[in-house]
């Protein structure tokens, strides 16, 4: 069936430092693709999220990045900051559908200070 | 402008026993979904609903689980004879047009089978 598969699982990087967080998708009909962010305990929210005929899309310290050839995208977090830490879920739409989010299994980002 | 809210936050139920989740989208929001979450892992969608209506239940177990979003009210997730296996986290999100693709989710019910 249609997946999202995101890697690494874990992510520890030094406070400063960059992270990066990449996802592959197979349904070639995607196109739309969120990011959440989720603290422990707590909603996922909305960080960022870019639609499939852009390539790139930033929002201050965050980035993402879609190749549609390549069925991949990813997050991009520069300058990393202690409250960055979190588990970090990227999803893509499938079928066609608007609203259907197939989400990956999270990135639990630990910055180090 | 309240955020999607959800109640009760934390349930234990025993097996055997049934479990009613509320869900109460942001204002002029009209689309209702529900996800589950189990322990280190991702959200899977369960069912999408709008006012008195389930527009795509494809996640949702076919046997004794249950959803509606009434014409007033909550939308309410059901369990009934809850498992083990259903303890997990539900979460509620709602959004103004199905074509937004953003989601806004309330704090989830944490559901805990004895």
């Amino acid at each position: 069936g249609e997946n999202v598969e995101q890697h690494p699982s874990t992510l520890s990087v030094q406070e400063g430092d960059s992270a990066v967080i990449k996802c592959t998708y197979s349904d070639s009909a995607s196109n739309y693709f969120p990011w959440y962010k989720q603290e422990l305990g707590k909603r996922p929210q909305l960080i960022i999220d870019i639609r499939s005929n852009v390539g790139e899309k930033k929002d201050q310290r965050i980035a993402v990045t879609l190749n549609k050839t390549a069925k991949h995208f990813s997050l991009h977090i520069t300058e990393t900051q202690p409250e960055d830490s979190a588990v970090y879920f990227c999803a893509a739409t499938w079928g066609g559908s608007n609203y259907q989010l197939i989400w990956g299994a999270g990135t639990k980002l630990i910055i180090k200070p | 402008n309240a955020g999607v809210m959800q109640n009760p936050r934390h349930l234990v139920r025993r097996r055997g026993q049934e479990a009613r989740l509320r869900c109460s989208p942001m204002k002029g929001h009209s689309h209702v979904y529900w996800y589950r979450q189990l322990p280190e892992e991702g959200l899977k969608f369960m069912v999408y609903l709008q006012k008195e209506n389930i527009i795509d239940e494809s996640g949702m177990p076919k046997e004794r689980f249950s959803a509606e979003f009434p014409k007033e009210g909550p939308s309410i997730l059901r369990i009934q004879q809850v498992v083990r296996g259903d303890s997990a986290a539900y979460f509620c999100a709602s959004s103004p047009r199905p074509d937004t693709g953003e989601l806004f989710f309330g704090e989830g019910s944490r559901l805990t089978v004895l």
